[in-house]
C-alpha cells in the first residue's frame, strides 16, 4: 500500500514568512492533492498535481511535483495568520479515493 | 450552496446504541467517499459507493455499514459503537469525472 510522510510535522512562522511543506511517497504518485483543514472541520481543496515537474499556484500557494513524481512541495509565500491550519497531502488511488499523509500543522504568529 | 452536507455536525451516542450518518450532496457525483479521522490523525478511508457499487476497505471493521439509496445522499452506520469508534466523520465526493474531490464539514461523533 502507499504510504505518505510529511515534513515537518508541525511548523511555526512568524506572519510575513515563508515556508515550505514536503510529501513524499514510497511509490510513483498518479494524482497528488493538498488540502487544508481547519480544526474540528471539513477538508478544503486546494490543488491537485498529476504530471511530473508540474506546478500550480493559487494566491501565496505554489505547489509542485517532483519530476520522478513521488515527492511533492507546498510553499506559502507571506504567510498570514489566515494560513493557520493543518495541511494534508493525498494520493489518489484508482478510484481516486485519498491517502493522506500524517499533516502538518501549520500556526502563524501575528 | 454548500455542495456536500453532513447531518448531524455533532452527534452523542452510548456505548452499544446504534447511530447514523447522513450526507448528502447537490454535485451529481457519482462517487461518494467515508473517511474516518481520530484525534490528531489523518482521514483513513473506510469505504467508498461508485454509483452502486460498494467497495469495502479491507480493515474496515464489520461494525461499519453504508447505504446509499439514489447519487445524492449516503449514510453511515455504526451497529455498536465502541468508544475507540469516536471520531470526525468526513464524507467527500468525487469520481472520475472530476479531479477534485469534495468534503463536507464532518460529522464529530462522541461515545459515552
Amino acid at each position: 500500500s502507499q504510504e505518505l510522510e510529511q515534513s515537518p510535522q508541525s511548523l511555526i512562522v512568524q506572519e510575513g514568512k515563508n515556508l515550505t511543506i514536503n510529501c513524499t511517497s514510497s511509490k510513483t504518485l498518479y494524482g497528488l492533492y493538498w488540502y487544508k483543514q481547519k480544526y474540528g472541520e471539513g477538508l478544503i481543496f486546494l490543488m491537485m498535481l498529476q504530471k511530473g515537474g508540474e506546478e500550480k499556484s493559487h494566491e501565496k500557494i505554489t505547489a509542485k511535483l517532483d519530476e520522478k513524481k513521488q515527492q511533492s512541495s507546498l510553499h506559502i509565500t507571506a504567510s498570514q495568520p489566515s494560513h493557520a491550519g493543518i495541511y494534508l497531502c493525498g494520493a489518489s488511488g484508482s478510484a481516486r479515493q485519498l491517502t493522506f499523509g500524517s499533516g502538518t500543522q501549520l500556526t502563524v504568529l501575528p | 450552496d454548500a455542495m456536500v452536507i453532513q447531518n448531524p455536525r455533532y452527534q452523542v451516542t452510548q456505548f452499544g446504541k446504534p447511530v447514523t450518518l447522513s450526507c448528502s450532496q447537490t454535485l451529481n457525483h457519482n462517487v461518494m467517499y467515508w473517511y474516518q479521522q481520530k484525534s490528531s490523525q489523518a482521514p483513513k478511508l473506510l469505504f467508498h459507493y461508485y454509483d452502486k457499487d460498494f467497495n469495502n476497505e479491507a480493515d474496515t471493521p464489520d461494525n461499519f455499514q453504508s447505504r446509499r439509496p439514489n447519487t445524492s445522499f449516503c449514510f453511515l452506520d455504526i451497529r455498536s459503537p465502541g468508544l475507540g469508534d469516536a471520531a470526525m466523520y468526513l464524507c467527500a465526493t468525487g469520481g472520475l469525472s472530476t479531479d477534485t474531490q469534495y468534503f463536507g464539514p464532518g460529522t464529530r461523533l462522541t461515545v459515552l
